[in-house]
């Protein structure tokens, strides 16, 4: 399958520990988005990169949300000291940079996260 | 984005065009007007975007209006598997905003 892959696809965590999420795009995609979801909302922009650099981090919901790109192929996503209303899901998306102002995001299954 | 709004559902009996509306009263000039869709438990999938004019694809039409501040996508003949939440959105080639959603239902 060369879609964009997440892992883990659910996770459940106790109020204050730490969560990592990993995201996998689609092998030639430059472009890595992350997004959060919750209950009948659409999905909420909270950060992007371009290979390994994150261009736009201001929409991380708090500083507890960090995300790297290392390498510029994998990314991951990463709460500390998680709360109850980090509850939602996690998606990721990539793209590719070529020809034309836009091209389409393709996002990956998402993350379920459930803080007890 | 909460300044993106769409009626929360809708249905349309199979066969028939679907006409789903959006507003996005604040869209920016350099900002594509674009539109997803989201079956349970997946993620998004993209269905058609555009600037300023229509555009049409293989799966929908998108209508934009002269001030931009609406689109409607027009699924020209809705089957069973159109059943899904359908996301407008705006934004540039870099960050994107998408609102609330529309849950359509195809009814037999």
């Amino acid at each position: 399958d060369t879609g964009v892959s997440q892992d883990p696809r659910h996770k459940i965590t106790k109020r204050g520990q730490n969560v990592t999420f990993r995201c996998d795009p689609i092998s030639e995609h430059n472009r890595l988005y992350w997004y959060r979801q919750t209950l009948g909302q659409g999905p909420e922009f909270l950060t992007y990169f371009q290979n390994e650099a994150q261009l736009e981090k201001s929409r991380l919901l708090s500083d507890r949300f960090s995300a790297e790109r290392p390498k510029g192929s994998f990314s991951t996503l990463e709460i500390q000291r998680t709360e109850q209303g980090d509850s939602a899901m996690y998606l990721c998306a990539s793209r590719t940079t070529g020809t034309g102002f836009y091209n389409e995001q393709f996002f990956g299954p998402g993350t379920r996260l459930t803080v007890l | 984005d909460a300044k993106t709004t769409q009626p929360p559902s809708m249905d349309c009996a199979e066969g028939r065009a679907a006409n789903l509306p959006c507003n996005h009263s604040t869209i920016s000039g350099n900002e594509y007007v674009y539109w997803y869709r989201q079956i349970h438990s997946q993620g998004p999938q993209y269905i058609i975007h555009g600037l300023k004019n229509n555009e049409t694809n293989e799966m929908a039409s998108l209508i934009i209006t002269e001030d931009r501040k609406s689109s409607t996508l027009i699924l020209p003949h809705a089957t069973l598997r159109d059943t899904a939440v359908y996301y407008c959105g705006k934004g540039t080639g870099n960050q994107f905003y998408f609102g609330t959603g529309t849950s359509l239902t195809v009814i037999p």
